[in-house]
């Protein structure tokens, strides 16, 4: 069964440095997300994707993140100058239509 | 707020015993969806009911939903330890953005 995948399963990065995560969404999925959860709490979401422009995003997603898909399989999410704040699990989702699939999570870790 | 609201938060009963969980929302909803979430997993989809659909099932599992209370309950009927997890309920309106719930934590003890 297809599914996303996202690497690195958890990435360690000193504060200012900046990260990039990596998803592959499922093949035919037309719309792409990204989601954050830090520890305890809820999944709160960042930004979609679709047609290769952002078509909505929330406002925990300022000028610090960008989102690209570079290569037409890849959908990276890059956080400039992280914070201790940005440690959390960012999650992948892709979607055809209705139901989204999640990939199983990136754990950030500022330092 | 657009986001779902799980209750309650934190639910502990013996194995074989059912499990209700409940979502209520304050905005219109297109569908919603319940999920499932081992501790420090990713987001495992359960089932989709959509907003003129009053009842849905899939195994164990059963959804309602009732738009005139913005409401929706999760049933996980003969419950197992594996089932032990947070479950989260996340909606959808006219756009494309799921939003999730704080969730409820099941414990199922063997």
């Amino acid at each position: 069964e297809p599914e996303v995948t996202q690497t690195p399963s958890h990435q360690v990065t000193q504060m200012g440095q900046e990260v990039i995560l990596r998803c592959v969404p499922i093949s035919n999925h037309l719309y792409f997300y990204w989601y954050r959860q830090i520890l305890g709490q809820k999944v709160e979401f960042l930004v979609s994707f679709y047609n290769n422009e952002i078509s909505e995003k929330s406002e925990i997603f300022d000028d610090q993140f960008s989102v690209e898909r570079p290569d037409g399989s890849n959908f990276t999410l890059k956080i400039r100058s992280t914070k201790l704040e940005d440690s959390a699990m960012y999650f992948c989702a892709s979607t055809l239509r209705d139901e989204q699939f999640f990939g199983p999570g990136t754990r950030l870790t500022v330092l | 707020s657009q986001q779902g609201e799980e209750d309650p938060q934190a639910l502990s009963i013996q194995e074989g015993e059912n499990a209700t969980m409940n979502c209520s929302y304050k905005t219109s909803i297109n569908n919603l969806q319940w999920y499932r979430q081992n501790s420090g997993r990713g987001l495992v989809h359960l089932i989709l009911i959509r907003s003129n659909e009053r009842e849905k099932h899939s195994g164990r599992l059963r959804v309602t939903l009732d738009t005139s209370k913005k409401s929706s309950s999760l049933l996980i009927t003969a419950s197992r330890a594996a089932d032990t997890a947070s479950y989260f309920c996340a909606l959808t309106n006219t756009g494309n953005q799921f939003y999730f719930g704080t969730g409820t934590s099941l414990t199922v003890i063997p």
